[in-house]
């Protein structure tokens, strides 16, 4: 199947810092989804790309669209202690249906 | 926003018995439905995908006559794993997708066999 990688693998960071995270893809996707998994829960949708080259925010997160279509970034400004969790970046390619996750970045915050 | 349940949260089971879990979404009529599983601190992997009224379509490498999916109606599907055994333990996680929703997931089943 389609291969997302993620960039870093995991993170420790002190409350109050930013974080960046990225996407990438050896893939065209025309859809960049940004998602959050807690522990025992299912993902929920934290910012959804629909064009190359595209920045939105969504609170004290800011994710983009790669123009080249092959990447994304997430940042989070100022993290918080519930910002702990997986993060995972997801595409869907132009008629498909599903999606392709990638492999996660897990955040942890120190308080 | 549109909401997904999916019930058992949790299930144990014991080896050789089938185990139901149902999807539902319960404020809007889902045209499709996926099915994925997951394993500890890994990514969710599709299983299938499910077209109400018709067949699902499995992912490469799942066996469709050990992971039943019914998608009787647009805003139930059930993933029926048969005779289960301690390797189909996992996360497994449903999602529903219309034009205008996109993709909602549900919460998860966290299923043990023993």
């Amino acid at each position: 199947g389609q291969q997302l990688n993620q960039s870093p693998q995991s993170m420790f960071i002190q409350e109050g810092e930013d974080v960046s995270m990225n996407c990438t893809s050896s893939s065209i996707f025309n859809t960049w989804l940004w998602y959050k998994q807690d522990p025992g829960e299912g993902p929920v949708l934290l910012i959804a790309l629909y064009k190359a080259g595209e920045l939105t925010s969504n609170g004290r997160l800011t994710a983009q669209f790669g123009i080249t279509r092959k990447d994304s970034f997430l940042n989070i400004s100022a993290s918080i202690p519930s910002d702990v969790g997986i993060y995972f970046c997801a595409g869907q390619k132009t008629g498909a249906n599903n999606l392709f996750f990638g492999t996660g970045t897990r955040l942890t915050v120190i308080p | 926003g549109a909401v997904v349940s999916q019930h058992p949260s949790r299930v144990i089971c014991k080896s050789g018995t089938s185990v139901k879990i149902e999807c539902r979404s319960l404020d809007f009529q889902a045209t499709t439905m996926f099915w994925y599983r997951q394993f500890p601190k890994k990514s969710l992997m599709l299983m299938a995908t499910s077209n109400e009224g018709s067949k699902a379509t499995y992912e490469q490498g799942v066996e469709k006559d050990k992971f039943l999916i019914n998608h009787a109606s647009l805003t139930l599907s059930t993933l029926t794993v048969t005779s289960a055994h301690p390797e189909d333990s996992s996360f497994y996680i449903c999602s529903a997708s219309t034009h205008r929703s996109g993709y909602t997931f549900g919460s998860g089943t966290r299923l043990t066999v023993v």
